[in-house]
């Protein structure tokens, strides 16, 4: 069982809506990210928090905004979506961020449809 | 960029073993990892490797050769269950900060 718990498991939002997506861990990790994952292509990374900092954005559009208020929480809140946003999420976790070999934990992802 | 390559679909026998190859282009690489992502689930580790050679781990074992940038993954006494998709990442340095990036998987259906 992963131990990167993310909520909810499925949400279908309008594209007036806002939502949250909430990840969180126990294992004492300092890094964490936001990964999107379109139907038969490979997870995408959006956002690394490191030490609860926003490390890396690779350019996400602002209607997707993360927050990490401690360092076993990660939420990621969406506002005036588009349909094409329709993904996979996937929250993860590593024990460190920058070091070579981290190996990354995922959760079991929140799966998001626009309408 | 990076660029990774792995087949896209693969079949199998229930019980025979299966080579899943990745070939991959990057600059600053520290390692690679597998993951196993079964339909409609997160992805779940695998293995890492970092020096070169074979890695073993149960009915899994992978391979590295850093200087033909070449990688596979072994599955033994294939079972029903491991039909998924088998995702090649690798991870490497930008800018100061490691990163990992995915291939497209490879599909892998196991048959009776």
């Amino acid at each position: 069982d992963t131990e990167v718990t993310q909520t909810p498991k499925h949400l279908v939002m309008g594209m007036t809506n806002k939502k949250s997506l909430k990840c969180e861990q126990h294992m004492g990790h300092r890094a964490m990210y936001w990964y999107k994952q379109k139907a038969k292509k490979p997870p995408e990374l959006m956002f690394v928090y490191s030490y609860e900092k926003l490390s890396i954005n690779e350019s996400v559009p602002s209607r997707f905004s993360p927050e990490c208020p401690n360092s076993s929480l990660l939420n990621l809140h969406l506002h005036a979506l588009q349909p094409e946003d329709s993904a996979l999420y996937l929250c993860a976790s590593s024990q460190h961020h920058g070091f070579a070999g981290n190996t990354i934990y995922f959760g079991e992802g929140s799966w998001l449809t626009v309408v | 960029g990076q660029n990774i390559d792995q087949p896209t679909e693969m079949t199998a026998t229930e019980g025979a073993i299966v080579q899943i190859n990745c070939t991959y282009q990057t600059s600053g690489f520290n390692g690679l990892f597998w993951y196993q992502q079964h339909a409609g689930e997160a992805p779940t580790f695998l293995s890492y490797n970092v020096l070169d050679g074979l890695e073993e781990k149960g009915r899994f074992s992978s391979f590295l050769s850093r200087s033909k940038g070449y990688s596979y993954l072994l599955l033994k006494e294939l079972q029903m269950k491991d039909s998924a998709s088998y995702l090649c990442a690798v991870s490497y340095d930008s800018g100061g900060y490691q990163k990992v990036t995915f291939g497209t998987g490879t599909k892998l259906q196991v048959i009776p």
